[in-house]
């Protein structure tokens, strides 16, 4: 069974830095073709790719974003952590991570739940 | 970006109706075209890749077609467990863009 799960802070401040960590399991990011992927969720907004760590370590980000973005992975834990730095109230959105591979680059097969983050002072 | 136009933005239907959700892309994106299904405090789930392949497990009720740059997601006979918010997503071009929902809702 293929499982991811989100987890991080719920409130940030502005100019702060967020950090979220994926955990998953059902499948290894050391396996060929994997790759795991961070898109949000901004209420009344449409969903917003963001970033995507393949299993070689080569690393993708949205280039809206990519000046405010680091994509990590920890295999061993089977963890792929994002970090965002100065963070703004428009920033307030689920995050979710999800699962690729290369055979469809981006399409995102599996799902987590994903976590509220809000930027407030 | 490519931009993905879902219509309608909601839609109100009844047990057992036919419904299409359209999505249209701002340019050309082959068949590399995704639909995903989300209820509330839910994770997005995955319905159909390359326009029109059904994912493992997924009912054949479902069913993704398209025609140049507008794709539909149709569901034959709708059942309860299908309203939910509907989001189609092109994975060609770079980056990755999604369309801004369609609310299915019981009439």
């Amino acid at each position: 069974q293929i499982t991811l799960k989100e987890s991080g802070p719920t409130l940030v401040k502005p100019t702060q830095t967020l950090t979220l960590t994926c955990t998953f399991s059902g499948f290894s990011l050391s396996t060929s073709g994997v790759a795991v992927g961070w898109i949000r969720q901004s209420p009344g907004k449409a969903l917003e790719y963001l970033a995507l760590i393949y299993w070689d370590d080569d690393k993708r980000y949205n280039p809206s974003l990519k000046s405010r973005l680091t994509i990590t992975k920890d295999t061993s834990k089977n963890q792929v952590i994002l970090t965002m730095t100065n963070m703004d109230p428009v920033d307030t959105a689920t995050y979710h991570c999800a699962r690729s591979y290369l055979s469809t680059i981006y399409y995102f097969d599996f799902w987590g739940q994903g976590t509220l983050v809000t930027v407030s002072s | 970006d490519v931009q993905m136009t879902q219509s309608p933005s909601s839609l109100s239907a009844s047990v057992g109706d036919r419904v299409t959700i359209t999505c249209r892309a701002s340019q050309g994106v082959s068949n590399w075209l995704a639909w995903y299904q989300q209820k509330p405090e839910k994770a997005p789930k995955s319905l159909i890749y390359g326009a029109s392949t059904l994912e493992s497990g997924v009912p054949s009720r479902f069913s993704g077609g398209w025609s140049g740059t507008d794709f539909t997601l149709t569901i034959s006979s709708l059942q309860p467990e299908d309203f939910a918010t509907y989001y189609c997503q092109q994975y060609k071009d770079y980056p990755p863009t999604f369309g801004q929902g369609t609310r299915l809702d019981i009439k």
